[in-house]
């Protein structure tokens, strides 16, 4: 199994540019999350999908950040138009059941840097 | 609005020795808990869990210790060895919600 899979590995990118931040699930899996990775906040959740269906986005900051998951193998976090404080490890997560009872799969995350 | 808080961004023992991380939430509907541990360019990578029906749960050289009435959780660490330096996320989450809500990490260094 190869695990969760994020791409890019590394972004950077200047403000007011579009970033796209991709990730494959382990097979099977029926949940997703994306969280992002800050000094101040550590882990916050922005979204998660069930079924690929966004369930919860209360935790994505602002309406320049949208995400999708038009199957169960695929998902994108969008960013448009970046600034320099989205500056932050993005994760990945993915679990076979529902969080509480199975624990999540993190990718390797996206470093993103907006200059 | 942080629900899961670790108070400490940093540890330091030595290699033999006990570590405790501690962390404390807010949400009283929080049913499940549990501990991750990440290592630098990696993600989290599950570690112990703990349900609100015990207090304590120990997988090897880790237990977790649940205090409901305090809303605190402890992750024990012994004997710390020099590999378990890492960070340590504490999380928690409700069981008819299907969200994880971590804190913001406890960076551990164990010296040989």
């Amino acid at each position: 199994d190869a695990g969760v899979i994020q791409s890019p590995r590394h972004e950077v990118t200047e403000m007011g540019q579009e970033v796209t931040l991709r990730c494959k699930p382990i097979s099977g899996h029926n949940s997703l999350f994306w969280y992002r990775q800050t000094m101040m906040r550590g882990l916050e959740l922005l979204i998660y999908f069930n079924n690929n269906v966004p369930i919860d986005d209360s935790g994505m900051p602002e309406d320049r950040f949208s995400a999708k998951m038009p199957n169960a193998s695929f998902s994108t976090l969008k960013i448009q138009p970046s600034e320099p404080r989205d500056s932050a490890v993005y994760f990945c997560a993915s679990s076979p059941d529902r969080a509480i009872k199975s624990p999540l799969h993190f990718g390797n995350g996206t470093r993103l840097t907006v200059t | 609005d942080q629900q899961v808080k670790q108070n400490s961004p940093s540890l330091s023992v030595q290699e033999g020795r006990i570590s405790i991380l501690n962390c404390d939430y807010t949400n009283s509907m929080f049913d499940y808990f549990l501990w991750y541990k990440k290592y630098p360019a990696e993600g989290p990578t599950f570690l112990i869990s703990i349900s609100s029906i015990k207090d304590k749960n120990e997988d090897g050289r880790f237990t977790v210790f649940l205090n409901k009435s305090a809303k605190h959780l402890s992750l024990h660490i012994v004997p710390s060895q020099p590999g378990d330096s890492a960070v340590y996320f504490c999380a928690a989450g409700d069981y008819n919600n299907n969200d994880m809500r971590f804190g913001a990490g406890t960076r551990l260094t164990v010296k040989p």
